[in-house]
């Protein structure tokens, strides 16, 4: 089973900065199938992120996916209020597909 | 639209069975699978099984593999997820996703249901 280990736990920032967050593989990702997740709370997740970098329907190009490999990145431009969240990455390369352990973007 | 609807929060006791549905509409049930995601309180999200409701083949993750099934009616396009003896640290909130055949990549959620276990 493939670990996912995703860094900062929590990460505090303020609105128009720039978001880094990081999911790092215990082994290769096979054919970057990463995806990133948005979760909000009472809700859930949404997709944002796929094949590493590719967005999902509807998701605003602040939001970006970078990596291979084991090291991969999901970036936020710059901050809206409404992306203050948990984000949560996935790989669905491997069986079984595991997540992350999560990555809280708070306000600052 | 795509549309998955679960069914309404469940409060049980130690010892009870239960079984739990996601409706699929608004496009072919049996077109994509459906998985079943278990996030505990506060915690983050597991992966427990998904189904191919075309031929209601079935593949657990080994965490949860044996104590649970899940399971489709395709002629309603309803997916379960089954319990024959719930425990407490069955307390959690379940979500089923629907994802392409092949690739375990959950674009549509439904909107999660609750289950409480407790004496």
């Amino acid at each position: 089973e493939i670990v996912l280990t995703q860094s900062p736990g929590t990460l505090s920032l303020s609105p128009g900065e720039r978001a880094t967050l990081s999911c790092r593989a215990s082994q290769s990702v096979s054919s970057s199938y990463l995806a990133w997740y948005q979760q909000k709370p009472g809700q859930a997740p949404r997709l944002l992120i796929y094949g590493a970098s590719s967005r999902a329907t509807g998701i605003p190009d602040r939001f970006s996916g970078s990596g291979s490999g084991t090291d991969f990145t999901l970036t936020i431009s710059r901050l809206e209020p409404e992306d203050f969240a948990v984000y949560y990455c996935q790989q669905y390369g491997s069986s079984p597909n595991t997540f992350g352990q999560g990555t809280r973007l708070e306000i600052k | 639209e795509v549309q998955l609807v679960q069914s309404g929060a469940e409060v049980k006791k130690p010892g009870e069975s239960l079984r739990i549905s996601c409706k699929g509409s608004g496009y072919s049930f049996t077109s994509y699978w459906i998985s079943w995601v278990r996030q505990m309180p506060g915690k983050g999200l597991e992966w427990m099984g998904r189904i191919d409701p075309s031929d209601s083949y079935t593949n657990y993750s080994p965490s949860f593999q044996g104590h649970v099934t899940i399971s489709a009616d395709k002629s309603i396009s309803t997916a379960y997820l089954q319990w024959s003896s719930l425990k407490a640290s069955d307390t959690a909130m379940y979500y089923c996703a629907r994802s392409p055949p092949g690739i375990q990549l959950n674009h549509y959620w439904g909107q999660g249901t609750l289950v409480t276990v407790s004496s």
